[in-house]
């Protein structure tokens, strides 16, 4: 079964609006978690870490302001994309890490399509 | 993390054994070598990973040589359902921050 949830899966907005998209880490606690976002026919690239309780950290060429990352409890993680415009159109995703018997495993969440109309 | 090599693109028979190489020759003796796939509009799915020996869990085999320095995927009958990019990733087991690379695509032929 799914070790990370994102939602929502899809979700279409307008130009200028808000969108939130949620990150959850089932039956276990994620200190930090990844948001990825995927263009067509390119691989992930990552956009920030979220660190529970403190701020996100940026990848280089990643707006902080247009892409707010807010990790208020150690299972779940929010993006949001402000004043969202066509080209951030895209596939995002989310990542946290399990401890198990041979380290730490990465899991990914589905995945959300946005699109900006 | 060290980089890896994976060719772009390989196409397997259906039922047929899938083998997937990766060369990852700069691998640090704590770095694990681990299989994402990803399919079509879904978010990458963990498929194994080990250190030095080999593994096989549900989903596929992972061979390991000896040097580590590269590895094999195997899925043993492949499904049209395991059409997919495939990652190879090495890592610190404590490390989360994965970047990837450009992966396999596999196509899996009727």
């Amino acid at each position: 079964g799914a070790v990370v949830s994102q939602h929502p899966s899809r979700v279409i907005c307008k130009s200028g609006t808000s969108v939130k998209i949620e990150c959850r880490s089932l039956d276990f606690q994620a200190t930090t978690m990844f948001w990825y976002r995927q263009f067509p026919k390119q691989s992930l690239m990552l956009m920030a870490t979220s660190n529970e309780g403190s701020k996100a950290t940026y990848e280089q060429g990643v707006e902080k302001d247009k892409f707010l990352i807010n990790h208020a409890s150690l299972t779940l993680s929010t993006l949001t994309v402000t004043s969202a415009h066509p080209e951030d159109s895209s596939f995002y995703i989310c990542s946290a890490s399990r401890g198990g018997e041979s380290g730490n495993t990465i899991y990914f969440g589905e995945g959300s399509w946005l699109t900006v109309v | 993390d060290a980089k890896t090599t994976q060719p772009t693109s390989m196409d397997c028979a259906e039922g047929r054994a899938a083998n997937l190489p990766c060369n990852h020759s700069t691998i640090s003796g704590n770095e694990y070598v681990y299989w994402y796939r990803q399919i079509h509009s879904q978010g990458p799915q963990y498929i194994i990973h080990g250190l030095k020996n080999n593994e096989t869990n549900e989903m596929a085999s992972l061979i390991i040589t000896e040097d580590r320095k590269s590895s094999t995927l195997i899925l043993p009958h492949a499904t049209l359902r395991d059409t997919a990019v495939y990652y190879c990733i090495v890592r610190v087991s404590g490390y989360q921050k994965v970047t990837f690379g450009i992966g396999t695509k596999l196509q899996v032929i009727p």
